[in-house]
């Protein structure tokens, strides 16, 4: 099936610097997502990308949709230890989401 | 505000035993998906279904059976599970699924098969 490539895999940060991850697609979407998940949980929604080019933010996170439809990223700023937990990026299709691998961000205080 | 509501919130099973994971929702929402999540992976597809009485296949629909009698509720059922189907599942609801509003997830019934 479609498969989304999320990097980086995992990251280990000091509290207060920031953090940058990305997801990319060889199709075109019209709607990008990223959720976050913590532990005995499920994905929760940061933030929804509808338009190419979009630029969005939510609190300390930003997220931009790519001009070419086929990437996303989200930057968390000055990090904090609740920041923790698993990073999702979503593509969404008419009928169906598919995920990226997830980003697992542990944030050293 | 109950969202989506799964249970049970764990299970161990034997394998070929049957098992039934419920999945609710107070939204009224049309759409409502199962996803599995295995070490390592993101969410994969199961199932789905558009409304009452519609369902149809998604990634990875083996070993799985849906049935959507009401708009509240969407079962998903294990006819005779295998160690393979060990996993986090997640069911999900979103209005419709015309106008591109974000899913919402349940908290995930984590399946141990022996």
């Amino acid at each position: 099936g479609q498969q989304l490539n999320q990097s980086p895999q995992s990251m280990f940060i000091q509290e207060g610097e920031d953090v940058s991850m990305n997801c990319t697609s060889s199709s075109i979407f019209n709607t990008w997502l990223w959720y976050k998940q913590d532990p005995g949980e499920g994905p929760v929604l940061l933030i929804a990308l509808y338009k190419a080019g979009e630029l969005t933010s939510n609190g300390r996170l930003t997220a931009q949709f790519g001009i070419t439809r086929k990437d996303s990223f989200l930057n968390i700023s000055a990090s904090i230890p609740s920041d923790v937990g698993i990073y999702f990026c979503v593509a969404s299709g008419t009928y169906k989401y598919i995920f990226g691998t997830g980003t697992r961000l542990k944030v050293l205080a | 505000n109950a969202g989506v509501t799964q249970t049970p919130k764990f299970q161990v099973l034997k394998t070929g035993q049957s098992m039934t994971l419920q999945c609710a929702q107070d939204m009224n929402h049309e759409y409502m998906s199962w996803y599995r999540q295995d070490p390592g992976m993101g969410l994969r597809l199961i199932h789905y279904s558009v409304g009452a009485g519609i369902t149809d296949q998604g990634e990875v629909p083996n070993g799985y059976n849906v049935s959507r009698s009401t708009t509240e509720d969407f079962p998903l059922r294990l006819l005779s599970a295998a160690p393979s189907q060990t996993s986090v599942y997640f069911c999900a609801s979103r209005r419709t699924v015309g106008d591109n509003q974000p899913q919402h997830f349940g908290d995930g019934t984590r399946l141990s098969i022996l």
